[in-house]
């Protein structure tokens, strides 16, 4: 069964960059067909998709945070991770890591990590 | 932009009931919605994608229709497990995918 799970520092501080991890277990990062994504849901709110990537590299951003989004994959370790460059507060946020299959005419984001709260804070 | 306009934010109802969800796009996006359950504390998880299409394993009680852009989420008998909140989400407009605002499903 497989499974996702995001680790990372819970608090940044306005200005730095936010960083993290999503640890993919029971299956290959490098499954063809399949993204792997991020997606944020700030506290009480709903859920905005940030960003997509290829076990090969190719990835995909949300327009509104591509300046500031890197998406990158570690093949070796199972892994891709998450860098947000020059947070606010408004970036604070649960994130989750979730696969991500892009298909025709199916696209879609299942299984998720259970989550992770990044708070940005001084 | 396409813009998913969810409706109702929340909604209470009673174990039996049957309860719709809409979801409407701003511009057509044929097939490409997805519906998704996320109950409290958790991570979301897809219950149908391709506006009709039950994930497997899935109850049937669950259901999903499309009316030109108009979308409709269906649970056809409300049980206690079913309370959480709903999220469509669209993928015609890519690569940007967004969500509903979100229904708040209450007993």
């Amino acid at each position: 069964q497989l499974q996702l799970q995001e680790s990372g520092p819970g608090l940044v501080k306005p200005s730095e960059t936010l960083s993290l991890m999503c640890t993919v277990s029971g299956g290959s990062i490098s499954s063809n067909s399949y993204f792997w994504g991020w997606i944020r849901q700030p506290p009480g709110k709903g859920l905005e998709w940030i960003g997509s990537i290829y076990y090969a590299g190719r990835t995909y951003y949300n327009p509104s945070l591509k300046s500031r989004v890197t998406i990158s994959v570690d093949t070796s370790k199972n892994q891709f991770s998450l860098k947000l460059s020059s947070v606010t507060a408004a970036d604070t946020a649960v994130y989750y890591c979730a696969r991500h299959f892009v298909g025709v005419p199916e696209n879609w984001f299942d299984p998720w990590g259970q989550g992770t709260l990044v708070t940005v804070s001084s | 932009d396409i813009q998913m306009t969810q409706s109702p934010s929340s909604l209470s109802a009673s174990v039996g009931d049957r309860v719709t969800i809409s979801c409407q796009a701003s511009q057509d996006i044929t097939n490409y919605l997805n519906w998704y359950q996320q109950k409290p504390g958790k991570a979301p998880k897809l219950l149908i994608y391709g506006a009709s299409n039950l994930v497997t394993g899935v109850p049937s009680r669950f259901s999903g229709s499309r009316s030109g852009t108009d979308f409709t989420f269906t649970i056809s008998s409300l049980q206690p497990e079913d309370i959480a909140t709903y999220y469509c989400q669209q993928y015609d407009d890519l690569p940007l995918y967004t969500f509903g605002q979100g229904t708040k499903l209450e007993i």
